[in-house]
């Protein structure tokens, strides 16, 4: 299995309250991303990083900020949890071009 | 954003059927597709990354074929298993811009003993 670790793996939060999810990689790989998995929705991109310090905005991003300080480290913040961001994160991490994504074990996170 | 698109959303067969599914994308642009499987409770994890028109991937029972001058690709599964149940998720990627994934919403496939 591919170096990825995702944590926490469950959270319970309340509304208003800043939320950060970790994702941890030890492959080197350049590429890492969020998703959120949603009921009829699939795997939608929040954020992407393609190296330290380099970000840009997925599909469903607003709500959400990332951070990038390390190879090996790609954080996912929300500012001010709501309960439409109820649902399962994924991290995927790729080293780019058209090679394969390689995903973690997910994050379930409630928004109350 | 790709617009993509998967078919049938979702599929129950028999064991030792086999299956078929489609995922359709915009054929302009076009740099890479990957194929996913992703069972209940677990991770994505990768079929098949294919590059060029008219590509043809195989691991054991299931192959994808690729048609980038018309967007889509199949992918079968001969002589389905209880085992082959799963989300089957196809990602495009397009060129000119970020080679970004963008993955169709899936197709559900249920094998049945």
């Amino acid at each position: 299995d591919a170096g990825i670790t995702q944590s926490p793996r469950h959270k319970v939060t309340e509304t208003g309250t800043p939320v950060t999810l970790r994702c941890h990689q030890t492959e080197n790989h350049r590429y890492m991303y969020w998703y959120r998995q949603d009921p009829g929705h699939g795997l939608r991109l929040i954020h992407y990083s393609y190296g330290v310090k380099d970000t840009d905005k997925g599909e469903v991003s607003d709500g959400y900020s990332v951070s990038r300080s390390k190879t090996e480290d790609f954080l996912l913040t929300l500012e001010s949890a709501t309960s439409s961001q109820t649902s399962v994160y994924f991290c995927a991490i790729s080293g780019g071009g058209n090679e394969k994504l390689f995903f973690g074990s997910g994050t379930q996170l409630s928004v109350l | 954003i790709l617009n993509v698109e998967q078919s049938p959303q979702s599929l129950h067969v028999q064991e030792g059927d086999s299956t078929n599914f489609t995922c359709s994308f915009p054929s302009s642009n076009f740099y890479a597709l990957h194929w996913y499987r992703w069972e209940t409770a677990k991770s994505p994890e990768a079929l098949f990354v294919m590059t060029l028109n008219g590509d043809e991937k195989k691991k054991g029972r299931i192959s994808a074929t690729l048609n980038t001058k018309e967007g889509y690709s199949y992918l079968y599964i001969k002589g389905s298993q209880p085992e082959d149940s799963a989300t089957y998720l196809c990602a495009p990627l397009a060129s000119g811009g970020s080679y970004i994934p963008t993955f169709g919403r899936g197709t559900s496939l249920i094998v049945h003993p």
